[in-house]
């Protein structure tokens, strides 16, 4: 089973600060990551698939970079709305998902 | 734009089946645009991949669970299901259903719904 650590578990920035977001695996996926946000009683949105690409609907301020077993979601310039846990999901072998990170709002 | 609402009993007892359904709106379940799963997370752990379900009945089914999950997707109901036996109280979590055009990434996903497996 492949596993993914997030990192951090929690993130606490200003409004305008960069996020950066990380996932690790533990054999190379490829670029078969996709990361999802997950506001406080709502069901996860799909953010960035095949490690890269936006979903559709997604700020541009949502970027995600990496391949094989390191890969980053960025948020350029956060917004209030940005609060949420970040999960990366894999798909190179079956699926699965790291624990999350909570993004937090000063 | 595909929408989707998990149903079922909230509390199942320790050996019994959980059944979930999981009804689809804004796309026809045959029309094979989307792939149809089940995903599940305990309180304080991670989400976790229970299965797959195609409009032809093909099913993919996480290794760790495929001898108890059993999957359906009923065409004149607009609906799919999961059946899971012999349940403990490791398999009380949230369940979701999702779906999307891509066999590798969740879309479109259900609000949830709790399900405690206990006496």
């Amino acid at each position: 089973e492949v596993v993914l650590t997030q990192s951090p578990a929690t993130l606490s920035l200003s409004p305008g600060e960069r996020a950066t977001l990380s996932c690790r695996a533990s054999q190379s996926v490829g670029s078969c990551l996709g990361w999802y946000q997950r506001k406080p009683g709502q069901a996860p949105r799909l953010l960035i698939y095949t490690a890269s690409e936006r979903a559709t609907g997604i700020p541009a301020r949502f970027s995600g970079s990496g391949s094989g077993t390191d890969f980053t979601l960025t948020i350029s310039s956060l917004e209030p709305e940005d609060v949420a846990v970040y999960y990366c999901q894999q798909c190179s072998s079956w699926r699965t998902f790291g624990q999350g990170t909570k993004l937090e709002i000063k | 734009q595909v929408q989707l609402q998990e149903s079922g009993p909230g509390l199942v007892k320790p050996s019994q089946t959980l059944s979930l359904t999981c009804i689809v709106s804004g796309d026809s379940i045959s029309s094979g645009n989307n792939y149809w799963s089940w995903i599940r997370q305990p309180a304080g752990k991670e989400l976790e991949w229970i299965g797959r379900i195609y409009t032809s009945g093909s099913t993919d089914y996480n290794p760790s669970l495929k001898s108890r999950v059993t999957m359906s997707v009923d065409s004149s109901e607009n609906q799919f299901s999961l059946r899971l036996s012999s349940v403990t109280a490791a398999d009380t979590a949230l369940y979701y259903c999702a779906a999307g055009p891509n066999p590798y990434y969740f879309d479109y996903w259900g609000q949830g719904t709790l399900v405690t497996a206990s006496s």
